[in-house]
This record gives C-alpha cells, structure tokens and sequence, in this order.
C-alpha cells in the first residue's frame, strides 16, 4: 500500500529534551516536506527536500532541522524543543522535484507533540 | 503579503449542496488545491484547477476565476462524512504552496 508514516504519533516531552520524529514513504518520491498544523492558522512550511541530500528551508525553519541521506526517509529533528513547538506536525510527498509542484502532496498521519 | 481567505466555520444539513469559497491575493498563480481533512487526521487532496472554469467528480466540483482569484468547492447530496476541514491552497509563481486556514463543515441530520 501506497502510503507515508510519521513515528511517533503522539509525543509529550519536556523542553529541551531532543527528539526526532521519523518521516517515511514508499512511492519512491523525490519531494518531501515537513508542516506544522496551528489552530487558526494553515499549515505552514518547515522544510523541505527536493531530492536526496537536498534539503532547503521552509516559512517557519527557526528550532528544527532535518536530513536527506535517503529518498524514502525524511527525519525531523527537534534540538532542543520548546513550548512554542507544541503543534500537530505532517510530513507529505509528493512524486516530482520543485518547492510545491503541481503533483499531488500525500500526508503522513501526523504526529501530536506537546513540549512542557 | 500572500493571503488565502477561507469562512472559519460554515453548517450545512444532510442531503443538501454547500459551496465553501476561498479567495486569494497572491505574487503568481500556478493553480488552486482543494484539501479534505477530517479530525485529527491527514488531509487528503480533492481537486486541482489551474484553468477557468468548473471541474466535476462526482459529488465533488470545484471552481476557480483566475481574474477574480477566488475558487468555490461545492459538495452535493450532503453526507454525515462529509463533515470536515476543507483547505484551500494556491501555488504561487515560485511554486511554493499557501495554505488556507481551512473551513470546518459542519453536517447536521
């Protein structure tokens, strides 16, 4: 089955513990892409990677990081989290190159991070 | 500055036809996505228009006027699933996607 998965689904933490959450699809492509979900506000942009060991900024890139070493695997990476990040975090690809190309963005299922 | 403007919230009955309407001042225009979301759940891609003019699927069709900037989802023949967020989302010229806050449908029996 064609599909994206994100671990962990949910989260609590304590701020400035390092936690990373896994991002990973199976369709074989090129594009991935981390957002974050507010209430009130539509997803915004944290990063995103065009092709493997691509990786370029998003609208809100402050506090995260990611990494590119593989095409199914785009890994999210909290150093030292914050409040401020508590959101519900999508991980999404889509098959061609380009920031948001006209192809189809798949979502993961999303996971829900609480930093205390 | 970008902006997508969507109704926060809008209420329909089971059965029924709703239009939710999305309006939008962007720097270019490579196309329009309609998203559906449900609770807690990923969203899940509806339509894509980049030409004037209507496209059907189904219960589902979606509208966009370029010269206008502004697109409608209509949904038809209301369903209790239906209820959800609709996000609306508009790729600029540089290809990069803004999003909508999204509108929470409400279906009532």
């Amino acid at each position: 089955e064609a599909q994206v998965t994100q671990n962990p689904r949910y989260l609590i933490t304590v701020t400035g513990k390092k936690l990373t959450v896994t991002c990973s699809q199976n369709m074989n492509h090129e594009y991935m892409s981390w957002y974050r979900q507010d209430p009130g506000l539509g997803l915004r942009q944290i990063y995103y990677s065009m092709n493997v060991e691509v990786t370029d900024k998003g609208d809100v890139p402050e506090g995260y990081k990611v990494s590119r070493k593989e095409k199914r695997n785009f890994p999210l990476i909290l150093e030292s989290p914050s409040p401020n990040q508590t959101s519900l975090y999508f991980c999404a690809s889509s098959r061609k190159s380009g920031r948001g190309s006209t192809d189809t963005q798949y979502f993961g299922p999303g996971t829900r991070l609480t930093v205390l | 500055g970008q902006n997508i403007d969507q109704p926060t919230e809008m209420t329909a009955t089971e059965g029924a036809i709703v239009q939710i309407n999305c309006t939008y001042q962007t720097s270019g225009f490579n196309g329009l996505f309609w998203y559906q979301q449900h609770a807690g759940e990923a969203p899940t891609f509806l339509s894509y228009n980049v030409l004037d003019g209507l496209e059907e699927k189904g219960r589902f069709s979606s509208f966009l006027s370029r010269s206008k900037g502004y697109s409608y989802l209509l949904l038809k023949e209301l369903q209790m699933k239906d209820s959800a967020s609709y996000l609306c989302a508009v790729l600029d010229s540089n290809y990069q996607l803004i999003w909508g806050a999204g509108t929470k449908l409400i279906i009532k029996p």
